[in-house]
């Protein structure tokens, strides 16, 4: 029973391209977050997606990030014309149930996004 | 808004001494709180979590922690370390009535065991 993968393990980016990383949940889960952890910091919030909605984005930079959820598929977090700063572990988690005291949330390996 | 706070960024024990790790959190009502550990190049895994009922939880590999409101504190305590226990950990804490995938994590605290 496969966990949360996400792939790239590691991504090294230029200033200026595009970054995309992919997290597939696990089997059955429908709610997926993407967090972003920076050096030395604990993990961000980013943002909270359902098959097909955005449910919450309150931690998504207002500019060059997106994230999507499709019905079929992984989900995306993409960032336009990366910099510096963007250089981070990206987390994807994953869960069946929200709101419920037993809900459980299911981390991948993590994304290690390098911008030279 | 909530908020974690974790003392100590660094924690070094001897190998069979008693691990505390510290945590804090800022909210006008108790919030879910949880305990997650990250070893190198993994994601993070559940420790343990406290939601309603007793305010002693216990986890896995022999963690628990325990909620004390007038402290608004969840310390996380081992009674005899392990060299296996060498990781970072991580408090964090969710809103009641929000989805529990939402949380705040503390900045983490490096936990090393010397032999």
């Amino acid at each position: 029973n496969a966990g949360v993968m996400q792939n790239p393990r590691h991504l090294v980016r230029r200033r200026g391209q595009e970054a995309r990383l992919r997290c597939s949940p696990v089997k059955g889960h429908s709610h997926v977050y993407w967090y972003r952890q920076l050096p030395e910091e604990g993990l961000k919030f980013m943002v909270y997606l359902q098959k097909e909605n955005i449910i919450d984005e309150s931690g998504m930079p207002k500019e060059r990030f997106s994230a999507e959820f499709p019905k079929e598929g992984p989900s995306i977090l993409r960032i336009q014309q990366v910099v510096r700063g963007d250089s981070a572990a990206y987390f994807c988690a994953s869960s069946s149930l929200t709101g419920a005291t037993n809900e459980k949330l299911f981390f991948g390996s993590g994304t290690q996004l390098s911008v030279l | 808004a909530q908020s974690v706070t974790q003392l100590g960024s660094h924690v070094s024990v001897s190998e069979g001494a008693l691990v505390l790790l510290r945590c804090n959190y800022s909210s006008s009502v108790p919030p879910y709180l949880f305990w997650y550990v990250q070893y190198p190049n993994q994601g993070l895994q559940l420790l343990l979590k406290y939601t309603t009922g007793a305010t002693l939880v216990k986890g896995i590999n022999g963690f628990e922690a325990e909620f004390k409101k007038s402290e608004t504190s969840f310390h996380l305590t081992k009674p005899s370390a392990h060299m296996s226990d060498a990781a970072e950990y991580f408090c964090a804490v969710s809103q009641r009535g929000s989805t529990l995938g939402r949380l705040y994590f503390g900045r983490g605290t490096q936990l090393t065991v010397w032999p």
